[in-house]
């Protein structure tokens, strides 16, 4: 069963805004992983966190991960137009078995 | 960086009929390959865990006779829909086990339609 819930589902907001998606799952895990995907399209690696790490930039990115409440953020700093897209995250666990949160759909309307 | 392909990228079948999804690892091996599940507006469900040389290991609830999986070399593993139903309609992507701490690489996904 799915593991992870995310929050919002969805995401409206306007070019130039931050949005900021939330994660939170249930077992121990090795890291946690964002991934985007365009509708209908395959998913794209963003950026991976380890259980020891506490935050992680890459570019507009900003990702934090608190093991103690069990949840993870990530953060996308000036949005644009073409950041539109279904955000997961996705906790690894033993054997590299990947389990992803039910997603968060992010329109950013130029 | 590291490549996954999946052919066909889509694929239209008959109720009844069988489907073989192919996930290739273009410029790495990979000894370990996942398969998921997406069907519309929802995540990805992990199917199984494709080992080459081995039996892959299936997630509770999935019909190891029904999706069959082989993973013959170091570079492929494919899926295998048999006796496919207007319900096993969905997204198929697989992904390819990196290096360790890199993650997973996913292929671009194919898309089942039973008709």
């Amino acid at each position: 069963s799915q593991q992870g819930e995310e929050d919002p589902q969805a995401l409206s907001i306007q070019e130039g805004e931050n949005a900021t998606m939330n994660c939170s799952y249930k077992t121990s895990i090795n890291n946690l992983q964002w991934y985007r995907q365009n509708s209908g399209r395959g998913l794209v690696h963003l950026i991976l966190i380890r259980s020891n790490e506490r935050e992680k930039h890459s570019g507009r990115l900003r990702v934090t991960l608190d093991t103690s409440k069990k949840s993870s953020s990530l953060l996308i700093t000036a949005s644009r137009a073409a950041d539109t897209a279904s955000y997961f995250c996705a906790t690894e666990t033993s054997g590299s078995r990947l389990t992803f949160g039910e997603g968060t759909q992010l329109t950013v309307n130029p | 960086g590291a490549v996954v392909s999946q052919h066909p990228s889509w694929v239209i079948c008959k109720s009844g009929t069988s489907v073989k999804i192919e996930c290739r690892s273009l410029d790495f091996q990979a000894t370990t390959m996942f398969w998921y599940r997406q069907f519309p507006k929802q995540s990805l469900m992990l199917m199984a865990t494709s080992n080459e040389g081995s039996k892959a290991t299936y997630e509770q609830g999935v019909e190891k006779d029904k999706f069959l999986i082989n993973h013959a070399s170091l570079t492929l593993s494919t899926l295998t829909v048999t006796s496919a139903h207007p319900e096993d309609s969905s997204f198929y992507i697989c992904s390819a086990l990196g290096l360790a701490g890199f993650g997973q690489y996913f292929g671009p996904g194919t898309r089942l339609t039973v008709t």
